[in-house]
């Protein structure tokens, strides 16, 4: 299956600081990419649609401003969480679509984990 | 609103049993149905998929059944390993054919015992 992967996978900063996640599809070109985040024992939530050559697409509640997407080729996009804090320690979970496989299959990263002290 | 509900959080089934999970959605305008299986601090893998034209899907041990009527999936796994041991989300798109956004369900801990 298509594979998916993410750097880092742990994380820890100094509240204030930014910090960059890249999400990479090794084996097939992406044109969407998604970020979601989970909290512990819940579900994982979208935070916004990544797409190749424009802006991302954010959902309701997500601060465009503190979470810094670019989706700047085929196989790359990061997310920057901007002068974080301590709220927004979570664990960060990428994904992708295959546009030669099923419709509507998400290929997900391994997910980062972020802690901000 | 959560659109996507799995009730059940945790489930427990002897090894070499049948497993069922459950999910139940609200939003009639979804088309398609995935379930993925999570593993702590790991991105979900994704299982088997649905469309709303169909109402049963099978891969190998993984059969997807859809009640479009009563707005319900389920997963089924047979006969259950001990590695089948995770959490699994059911997933909700709509408008198939595009790079759909989905709607995920709160999960349900699967346990597979000796």
């Amino acid at each position: 299956g298509a594979v998916v992967s993410q750097h880092p996978s742990r994380v820890i900063c100094k509240s204030g600081t930014s910090v960059k996640i890249e999400c990479r599809s090794l084996d097939f070109q992406a044109t969407t990419m998604f970020w979601y985040r989970q909290f512990p024992k819940q579900s994982l939530m979208l935070m916004a649609t990544s797409n190749e050559g424009s802006k991302a697409t954010y959902e309701q509640g997500v601060e465009k401003d503190k979470f810094l997407i670019n989706h700047a080729s085929l196989t790359l996009s990061t997310l920057t969480v901007t002068s974080a804090h301590p709220e927004d320690s979570s664990f960060y979970i990428c994904s992708a679509r295959d546009p030669t496989g099923p419709t509507d299959t998400q290929y997900f990263g391994p997910g980062t984990r972020l802690t901000v002290l | 609103d959560q659109q996507v509900k799995q009730n059940s959080p945790s489930l427990s089934v002897q090894e070499g049993r049948i497993s069922i999970l459950n999910c139940d959605y609200t939003n009639s305008m979804f088309d398609y149905f995935l379930w993925y299986k999570k593993y702590p601090a790991e991105g979900p893998t994704f299982l088997i998929s649905i469309s709303s034209i169909k109402d049963k899907n099978e891969d190998g041990r993984f059969t997807v059944f859809l009640n479009k009527s009563a707005k319900h999936l389920s997963l089924h796994i047979v006969p259950s390993q001990p590695g089948d041991s995770a959490v699994y989300f059911c997933a909700a798109s709509k408008n198939t054919g595009t790079a759909s956004k989905l709607t995920f369900g709160t999960g349900t801990r699967l346990q597979v015992t000796l």
